[in-house]
């Protein structure tokens, strides 16, 4: 069974200080994909990063890079230069690709990051 | 990214009647849509998978028969919660995503559902 872990449940950082979220996951698929998103006090779900389990570079998308390491299964969140707008629950996700789970985007418990001025 | 608009964004109901929550795709054709709902401070449960012209699948220990999923077009879905308790009172959200396992998912508003 597809599972993710995030074991930081609180995060802080201090205003434009750099700060990794830990992601790992367990999966038997050959072909699957990473997200993280970021969720706001409003709710909504914004994607931040993909990185795909094929993909030979880390992922980078502005401040936010994805660090990958496959074989042992982590994709571990780095925000630099962290900004109080960053302030959010952050949550790593994975869709896999075997029949029995095509589609699924799973998501784990979450870290919540306050970001200190 | 892709706009995906849920409605309503917040209802209240009276225990016993059923409420539908509409899931749209705006602008991308959602070959698969995903129903999730999130309780207060924790993450967000898959409750089912829908593909465009079939049947929903539904994760374990979520009841069918109690959230009815239709996904009757490539830019809609709907989820009803049939004969609503207060403890069906939650925090859904929909996505809407493509067929491939590279394309991530975008999501809806969210509806925050209260059943008194």
């Amino acid at each position: 069974a597809q599972k993710i872990t995030q074991t930081q449940p609180g995060m802080f950082v201090q205003e434009k200080e750099a700060v990794t979220l830990d992601c790992t996951y367990d999966t038997s698929d050959q072909s699957y994909g990473l997200f993280w998103y970021k969720q706001p006090s409003s709710g909504e779900m914004i994607f931040l990063i993909y990185q795909g389990s094929y993909d030979e570079q880390n992922a980078t998308e502005g401040r936010y890079s994805l660090n990958f390491q496959k074989a042992r299964k982590s994709a571990n969140l780095v925000i630099s230069a962290s900004q109080l707008g960053d302030s959010a629950m952050y949550f790593c996700a994975m869709r896999g690709g075997l029949k029995t789970s095509y589609d699924k985007v799973i998501f784990g418990p979450g870290t919540s990051l306050s970001v200190i001025p | 990214g892709a706009v995906v608009s849920q409605h309503p964004s917040w209802v209240i109901c009276k225990s016993g009647t059923s409420v539908k929550i509409e899931c749209r795709s705006l602008d991308f054709q959602a070959t698969t849509m995903f129903w999730y709902r999130q309780f207060p401070k924790q993450s967000l449960m898959l409750m089912a998978t829908s593909n465009e012209g079939s049947k929903a699948t539904y994760e374990q220990g979520v009841e069918k028969d109690k959230f009815l999923i239709n996904h009757a077009s490539l830019t809609l879905s709907t989820l009803t919660v049939t004969s609503a308790h207060p403890e069906d009172s939650s925090f859904y959200i929909c996505s809407a995503a493509g067929p491939k396992v590279r394309t991530e998912a975008f999501f809806g508003q969210g509806t925050r559902l209260t059943v008194v």
